[in-house]
């Protein structure tokens, strides 16, 4: 069963804007961790974030966390055409890691 | 390369026959996972392993998949008597596990088994 749905399912925006996509889960969790799945390739890993904290930032990216709601954002800002693939959200808890659908992020030249 | 090694990278087999694909983690990690990707679905979680022990099994794994990870190195993964809706992308991804908190640290994944099942 996949507990992380991220939403939206699929985003399309111009080079150079800034791309947010949200992850939402049903139960507490340890820590959640975003990966990037450039097309029929292997997941990359982008960032962690745990339970008791709100926000992180690496590079571009920026992760917040909010366990009163349940739900994740992954921002990208100034988008390039390499960001084009799919972000997943994984949720870790009890040691089982557990990915959601993903979002299907599109950069228009 | 010190990143996880998969192979094959493809695999297209009859109904019926068994495959065996082989993951070959991150040598310094303990914990190695098996996951099954569909089209369009992020990945599901087949099994994982810390060291050599398999600690946990998917209810998607059913009596035709095994894994094994013998010396606590390399893992296999083997599906016999295939079927069509075996299907999928097999990944793997090794981790290390944090110590201080028990929680799987980031995940390491190769680039997968594509199969294809006539």
């Amino acid at each position: 069963s996949q507990q992380g749905e991220e939403d939206p399912q699929a985003l399309s925006i111009q080079e150079g804007e800034n791309a947010t996509m949200n992850c939402s889960y049903k139960t507490s969790i340890n820590n959640l961790q975003w990966y990037r799945q450039n097309s029929g390739r292997g997941l990359v890993h982008l960032i962690l974030i745990r339970s008791n904290e709100r926000e992180k930032h690496s590079g571009r990216l920026r992760v917040t966390l909010d366990t009163s709601k349940k739900s994740s954002s992954l921002l990208i800002t100034a988008s390039r055409a390499a960001d084009t693939a799919s972000y997943f959200c994984a949720t870790v808890r009890d040691d089982k890691i557990i990915f959601g659908k993903g979002t299907r992020l599109h950069i228009l030249p | 390369d010190t990143g996880v090694s998969q192979d094959p990278r493809h695999k297209i087999t009859k109904r019926g026959q068994n495959v065996t694909f082989r993951c070959d983690p991150i040598s310094e990690h303990n914990r190695l996972y098996w996951y099954r990707q569909t089209l369009g679905q992020g990945p599901e979680f087949l099994t994982y392993f810390q060291n050599e022990a398999q600690l946990e099994k998917s209810r998607l794994l059913s009596d035709r998949f095994s894994a094994e990870r013998p010396k606590g190195s390399f893992s296999t993964l083997e599906i016999q008597r295939t079927e069509q809706g075996d299907s999928a992308m097999y990944l793997c991804a090794s981790s290390s596990r944090d110590w201080t908190s028990g929680d799987p640290e980031t995940q390491y994944f190769g680039p997968g088994t594509r199969l294809l099942v006539l």
